[in-house]
């Protein structure tokens, strides 16, 4: 079957540390990966994507790559900001694009 | 495009009262999805409409639960005789036709049972 395991948080980092969270994934086929961000009050946007094996997804300084060979998506960033501060949800989305899977999110704390 | 929109953004119902939820997904996208999200948890997934079809119902979705897509436009789905396990955001999300694509979310439909 399908699904989506992130670490669990909360994640508490300072203001310019490095950022990992973990995602790992089972899937049947060839999925779709995805980071999505949720901010206090707001609905889910994506923060970046990858369709395939080694594809490398980036934005706002967000990073991660697909390996398939870990089925794993770790999300990374080089130097978080207090704006950063989010819920961030894994997910997959099978070949035939039905539906997505999400992780249960990891919340991210920055302080300054 | 003002993006996928949800209607009300918060509902607040007595048990064994019906409510219904509007979504309006961005235009021309083809695919439309229902998911609930629960406090601490992520989306789970409720329903997939291609076009006006009702493609996949997952088996959260009691028999309480109706969704529906008329003219493959905006979508509604109906919960009656709601419960307090019922409480919870409901999300729609609409992508295009084509592969490889991510989903686009409202911000949701926040659901109190009481």
């Amino acid at each position: 079957g399908n699904s989506v395991t992130q670490m669990e948080g909360p994640v508490t980092l300072s203001e310019e540390a490095f950022l990992t969270i973990n995602c790992t994934y089972t899937a049947t086929g060839y999925p779709s990966l995805f980071w999505y961000v949720q901010y206090p009050g707001e609905g889910l946007q994506l923060l970046l994507k990858a369709t395939k094996a080694d594809d490398k997804g980036s934005n706002k300084g967000f990073e991660a790559t697909y390996r398939k060979e870990t089925t794993s998506f770790h999300l990374e960033k080089g130097s978080v900001q207090v704006s950063d501060s989010a819920v961030y949800f894994c997910a997959l989305s099978p070949y035939n694009f039905n539906k997505f899977y999400f992780g249960s999110g990891t919340k991210l704390n920055v302080k300054p | 495009d003002t993006g996928v929109s949800q209607d009300p953004r918060h509902k607040i119902t007595k048990r064994g009262q019906n409510v219904t939820f509007r979504c309006d997904p961005i235009s021309e996208h083809n695919r439309l999805y229902w998911y609930r999200q629960t406090l601490g948890q992520g989306p789970e997934f409720l329903t997939y409409f291609q076009n006006e079809a009702q493609l996949e119902k997952s088996r959260l979705l009691s028999d309480r639960f109706s969704a529906e897509r008329p003219k493959g436009s905006f979508s509604t789905l109906e919960i009656q005789r709601t419960e307090q396990g019922d409480s919870a955001m409901y999300l729609c999300a609409s992508s295009p036709d084509r592969g490889n694509t991510e989903a686009f979310f409202g911000q949701g439909t926040r659901l109190t049972v009481v």
